[in-house]
């Protein structure tokens, strides 16, 4: 099992360029999220989905949108990128709760880092 | 609100325990987390607690909470240097049939002095 992957790794823009973050699970996770972060900030939600063709906003959704067209896939995308869009983005998956003992616990992949000029 | 707050930094000499604190403010929280982020990488959990518990231990890792206080607490024992991470406090807000909510606290950078 690969877990979480993201791709690209890293990645350069200009202000106003768009870009799609791709995330994978190889878990058969139905829950996927995208978390950025920034210094001193800890983990911010962005959106995340509850299912094959679900998806829902976080706490900082601004500037960003999501698909999840196939359960193992969460893309993120940027369709004008501004300068504060420079972070590190995360993309995390779990199983649900529901009425189960599971502990909710998130499987993070390794981030994009996310520079714009 | 909901809020999950911890020191940025942290300093420990190798060998010396280390001790990393948390405090939060949903009452309903049902799991409580730390997890741990290496150099270049995603965050991976490193130990939970049920809320009705109030320490769990696994091996050079115990886990405090005070569900009086809010407070969560981190203890390594016997600190080394592949210690040297950040640490993040967690909370899960929600029911078990709700997709739960997760808070993440900032994070505490430690670093390992030798």
């Amino acid at each position: 099992n690969a877990g979480v992957t993201q791709t690209p790794k890293f990645r350069v823009l200009k202000t106003g360029q768009s870009m799609t973050l791709l995330c994978a699970q190889d878990m058969n996770h139905e829950y996927m999220y995208w978390y950025r972060q920034d210094p001193g900030m800890g983990l911010r939600l962005i959106h995340y989905s509850v299912g094959e063709g679900t998806t829902a906003k976080g706490e900082v959704p601004d500037g960003y949108n999501v698909s999840r067209l196939k359960k193992q896939n969460f893309l993120l995308g940027l369709e004008s990128a501004a300068p504060s869009q420079t972070s590190v983005y995360f993309c995390a998956s779990s199983f649900p709760r529901s009425g189960g003992p599971s502990t909710n616990e998130q499987f993070f992949g390794p981030g994009t880092r996310l520079t714009v000029l | 609100g909901e809020d999950v707050e911890q020191s940025l930094f942290l300093s420990v000499r190798e060998g010396d325990s280390s001790v990393i604190n948390c405090t939060y403010t949903d009452s309903s929280s049902t799991y409580l987390y730390w997890y741990k982020q290496e150099p270049g990488a995603g965050l991976q959990l490193l130990t939970y607690i049920f809320s009705n518990m109030d320490m769990k231990q696994d091996q050079r890792l115990t886990v405090l909470l005070n569900k009086k206080d809010k407070h969560l607490s981190l203890r390594i024992a016997d600190t080394q240097t592949g210690d040297s991470a950040i640490y993040f406090c967690a909370e899960s807000i929600g029911g078990y049939s709700s997709a739960s909510k997760i808070i993440f606290g900032s994070g505490t950078r430690l670093s390992i002095r030798p």
